[in-house]
């Protein structure tokens, strides 16, 4: 069975902190690795990783993937408040194009 | 960009009623649409992989006859609830994949949120 872990499920930062979000898969015929942020509504994509070691950047947010030891990291720097989300995590499984979710991590940015 | 619209938002409905759901990709054709199901606090389950002009294909666990998917069009999947119960109570989200010779990736759509009472 597929399975995606996250953590932590839960952060608290001071604005300014730069966090580092973890997720571990074990995702038969893996494709790719995703990210996305949920806010209130529907997940807003992040970032696709199919090959290990190379780092994808989007302003303050870089996401980098281990093939080797089914990990990934997403890291968010300089954090603002509106940061403050569920990151979540999917493993693409080539087969049917499935994606499976990760538990999330709960980002809270404060003051 | 590709563009997924998700109908109703949200939606409170009798117990022992049927709720529709639809799913469009506005703007791209979509053979695999999959829908999600999201309790509180909690990532997305996915409930099934909704092919055009097939059946769907249901995760372990979700009931067929419960949660009725057609995708009849390239542009349209809808899911019903029959008769539904308070514990059917959810977000519903769906997800539509583009795959073409340049792009591959997934479209949520808003998502709707069922209050069964």
């Amino acid at each position: 069975e597929d399975k995606v872990v996250q953590s932590p499920l839960s952060l608290v930062v001071h604005e300014g902190d730069t966090v580092t979000l973890n997720c571990s898969y074990e995702v038969t015929n893996f494709r790719s690795l995703l990210w996305y942020k949920q806010e209130k509504k529907a997940p807003t994509f992040l970032f696709m990783l199919t090959s290990s070691g190379i780092e994808k950047k989007s302003g303050r947010l870089s996401s980098i993937l281990d093939k080797k030891e089914l990990f990934s990291i997403l890291n968010i720097t300089a954090t603002q408040t509106g940061d403050s989300a569920i990151y979540l995590c999917a493993g693409n499984t080539g087969t049917a194009s499935k994606l499976t979710f990760g538990t999330g991590t709960r980002l809270q940015v404060t003051l | 960009g590709a563009v997924v619209s998700q109908h109703p938002s949200r939606v409170i409905c009798k117990s022992g009623t049927s709720v529709k759901i639809e799913c469009r990709s506005l703007d791209f054709q979509a053979t695999t649409m999959f829908w999600y199901r999201q309790f509180p606090k909690q990532s997305l389950m996915l409930m099934a992989t909704s092919n055009e002009g097939s059946k769907a294909t249901y995760e372990q666990g979700v009931e067929k006859d419960k949660f009725l998917i057609n995708h009849a069009s390239l542009t349209l999947s809808t899911l019903t609830v029959t008769s539904a119960h308070p514990e059917d109570s959810s977000f519903y989200i769906c997800s539509a994949l583009l795959r073409t010779v340049f792009n591959y990736g997934y479209t949520f759509g808003s998502g709707t949120r069922l209050t069964v009472v």
